[in-house]
């Protein structure tokens, strides 16, 4: 079927290796930012957040880095699995008047490999 | 359990036609939003609403139009203006005021038209 996948930036890497995924945004009004993670054909789930207050915020094997200087946020995996395996957008949040909007990036394609 | 559903999972459609894409949650969420999801471009917000009645076009609302009547339902309707309605469409909530932004996403309708 048709891949969400299609044409994006991908990290290839081995069963085991670290993973550092890295992301751009735009805006320096965003306040709070999210990783996804997308598996082909199903909807997006969170993974982890931070918050613009934070540079650093840990999961259970995953970082988040924020750079508010570079406008530049990282995810990094560690131990990588082939279940890690999937399309990983970064969003961020704009709160304007209490509501908050995201704008997603375009992605990037992580492929683990036994 | 609680959760967005997104009905149905394939769609097919022949030109000119119009069709309605579901999208249910039971989170007790007063936002709610579309996107289209195409390969290589990430998620394009369509439509968002952030109560009962009330919504506002996203940044590609043309050929769509949507409908708050509950706050558990948002429909999209993809109208025969939309020139290329071939995508992956997903739904989403969130707590707009006071929230932090996360959106819980469904797992996604593709539609076809053939």
């Amino acid at each position: 079927g048709e891949s969400v996948g299609l044409h994006l930036p991908t990290l290839s890497v081995q069963e085991g290796d670290n993973s550092i995924i890295n992301c751009a945004y735009s805006n320096s009004a965003s306040d709070y930012f999210i990783w996804y993670k997308q598996e082909s054909g199903k909807g997006p789930q969170f993974i982890i957040d931070i918050r613009s207050n934070m540079d650093k915020r840990q999961g259970q094997r995953v970082t988040v880095l924020l750079n508010k200087t570079v406008k530049h946020l990282s995810l990094q995996i560690a131990a990588t699995q082939p279940g890690d395996s999937a399309v990983y957008f970064c969003a961020e949040n704009i709160s304007l008047r209490g509501y908050s909007t995201l704008t997603f990036g375009k992605g990037t394609m992580l492929l683990v490999s036994p | 359990d609680g959760g967005i559903t997104q009905s149905p999972k394939y769609l097919f459609r022949k030109e000119g036609q119009n069709v309605t894409l579901s999208c249910e949650q039971n989170l007790n969420h007063d936002a709610m939003y579309w996107y289209r999801q195409d390969p290589g471009q990430g998620l394009r917000l369509i439509y968002y609403s952030q109560i009962v009645n009330d919504f506002q076009k996203g940044d590609i609302a043309e050929g769509y139009s949507v409908s708050r009547e509950k706050k558990e339902s948002f429909p999209l309707t993809v109208t025969s203006a939309q020139k290329n309605p071939t995508a992956f469409y997903l739904c989403a909530s969130s707590i707009p005021l006071g929230g932090t932004g996360e959106l819980f996403f469904g797992e996604g309708s593709r539609l076809t038209v053939l």
